[in-house]
């Protein structure tokens, strides 16, 4: 069956570039997801990226789908200590002409020292 | 704009108690998604609407029930709740056609004791 996987821990020093990893099983997955979780709260979309492309930026994150690896992977310039929070890679198995169902990886938890 | 809103935010049950878990979106979405998360296990879906009127199982169903009481209400029902079932759950939904993310609620934390 489907499965994304994850490392379950980063640490990283304010100021530096995060890189979180990600594959990912279902190679007719149409779009991969990043979320974000803060403590206490709910997942928050923070990017995505469509099967078809290879690179997405979106101001300080960057995207990278390596379709050929099933290799997702998320960069955060400049890391800041509000970005510590658990990320999550999710891929879609689409039903209908909706999004569909996502299957979640299950986390990355970021931690950024000052 | 509220988004997804999910009640109670905190719920303590005996073992054997019922409850039932709600959750609403002013979007005027289609799907609606229940999952719950444990601590390394990510989230897994419990039972999904794909749209008003129609309810599927997901990966976890077993010992939940739901309800698609309308296009904006989703809720989640365990009829005999077990410590297993301790977890935080969440609510979610999306819209249909091209590209749709899921919207998530600020979660259900439910010990079962």
């Amino acid at each position: 069956g489907e499965d994304v996987e994850q490392s379950l821990f980063l640490s990283v020093r304010e100021g530096d570039s995060s890189v979180i990893n990600c594959t990912y099983t279902d190679s007719s997955s149409t779009y991969l997801y990043w979320y974000k979780q803060e403590p206490g709260a709910g997942l928050q979309l923070l990017t995505y990226i469509f099967s078809n492309m290879d690179m997405k930026q979106d101001q300080r994150l960057t995207v990278l789908l390596n379709k050929k690896d099933k290799h997702l992977s998320l960069r955060i310039a400049d890391t800041q200590t509000g970005d510590s929070a658990i990320y999550f890679c999710a891929e879609s198995i689409g039903y209908g002409g909706s999004q569909g169902n996502l299957i979640f990886g299950k986390g990355t938890k970021l931690s950024v020292k000052p | 704009n509220a988004g997804v809103t999910q009640t109670p935010k905190f719920q303590v049950l005996k073992t054997g108690q019922s409850m039932t878990l709600q959750c609403a979106q002013d979007m005027n979405h289609n799907s609606m998604y229940w999952y719950r998360q444990d601590p390394g296990m990510g989230l897994r879906l419990i039972y999904y609407s794909a749209s008003e009127g129609t309810t599927d199982k997901g990966e976890v169903p077993n010992g939940y029930n739901v309800s698609r009481l309308n296009k904006r209400e989703f809720s989640l029902r365990l009829e005999s709740a077990a410590p297993s079932q301790t977890s935080v759950y969440f609510c979610a939904s999306t819209g249909t056609g091209g590209h749709q993310p899921q919207h998530f609620g600020d979660g259900t934390r439910l010990s079962i004791l």
